[in-house]
C-alpha cells in the first residue's frame, strides 16, 4: 500500500498569506494524486486532480504542483474561506489511499 | 444538481452486521463509480471500495472479507454492508461519486456517524 505523508500538519497563517502543503508519496504516483479540502461537518471538496488540475468551480488561488512522489498545494492568497483541512489521495495503486491531511489555521 | 445522501443506523452493535444506504438524487446512478469512504474519529480518510453501476466491485484488501457494496439502479441508490464490526469500525462513513477507477471523487455525500457499541 502506498504511504502518504502530509507536512506540515499544521500551518498557522494570516489571511492574504500563501500557504505551500506537502503530500509525499512512498513510491511513485506519477501524476495520480488528488487534493481535497475538509472542513468540520461538510462533505470534503475536490480541488486539485491529476496533480495540477483545478476541478470545476475552484479558484485559481489553488495550484498543485508535483509528480512521482513530490506534490504541493499551493494557495496563493488565503482568503477565510480557506482555513480547513487539506488531504492529498494517491489513485496509482489499489488500495488507494491518501494523507493524514495539513490543517490550516488562522494565525 | 446531483446529490449524494447517506442513510442508515447511526449505532451498531459489537459483531452485527452495519448497512448504510447512499440514494442519489438529481441524476442517474447509471455510467458512474460509486464508492464508500470512511473517516474514524480523530483520524484520516480510509477508501473502503467501490463499484460500478454495471455491479463490478473493488474493496479495500484490509476490509475485503467483511465488505459487500451493492447497488440498486431501480431506486439510484447504492449500499454498503460491513460484517463482524467492533469498535474500529466507528467512523463517518462518506459515499462519493466518480467517473472512472481512478478518477478523484468529485461529488460526496455529507456523511454519517455511525458508532459501534
Amino acid at each position: 500500500e502506498i504511504v502518504l505523508t502530509q507536512s506540515p500538519a499544521t500551518l498557522s497563517l494570516s489571511p492574504g498569506e500563501r500557504a505551500t502543503l506537502s503530500c509525499r508519496a512512498s513510491q511513485s504516483v506519477s501524476s495520480y494524486l488528488a487534493w481535497y479540502q475538509h472542513k468540520p461537518g461538510q462533505a470534503p471538496r475536490l480541488l486539485m486532480y491529476d496533480a495540477s488540475n483545478r476541478a470545476t468551480g475552484i479558484p485559481p488561488r489553488f495550484s498543485g504542483s508535483g509528480s512521482g512522489t513530490d506534490f504541493t498545494l499551493t494557495i496563493s492568497s488565503l482568503e477565510p474561506e480557506d482555513f480547513a483541512v487539506y488531504y492529498c489521495q494517491q489513485l496509482s495503486n489499489w488500495p488507494l489511499t491518501f494523507g493524514q491531511g495539513t490543517k490550516v489555521e488562522i494565525k | 444538481q446531483v446529490q449524494l445522501q447517506e442513510s442508515g443506523p447511526g449505532l451498531v452493535n459489537p459483531s452485527e452486521t452495519l448497512s448504510l444506504t447512499c440514494t442519489v438524487s438529481g441524476g442517474s446512478i447509471s455510467s458512474y463509480y460509486w464508492s464508500w469512504i470512511r473517516q474514524p474519529p480523530g483520524k484520516g480518510l480510509e477508501w473502503i471500495g467501490y463499484i460500478f453501476y454495471s455491479g463490478g466491485t473493488n474493496y479495500n484488501p484490509s476490509l475485503k472479507s467483511r465488505v459487500t457494496i451493492s447497488v440498486d439502479m431501480s431506486k439510484n441508490q447504492f449500499s454498503l454492508k460491513l460484517s463482524f464490526v467492533t469498535a474500529a469500525d466507528t467512523a463517518v462513513y462518506y459515499c462519493a461519486r466518480h467517473i472512472s477507477a481512478v478518477a478523484a471523487p468529485g461529488l460526496w455525500g455529507q456523511g454519517t456517524l455511525v458508532t459501534v457499541s
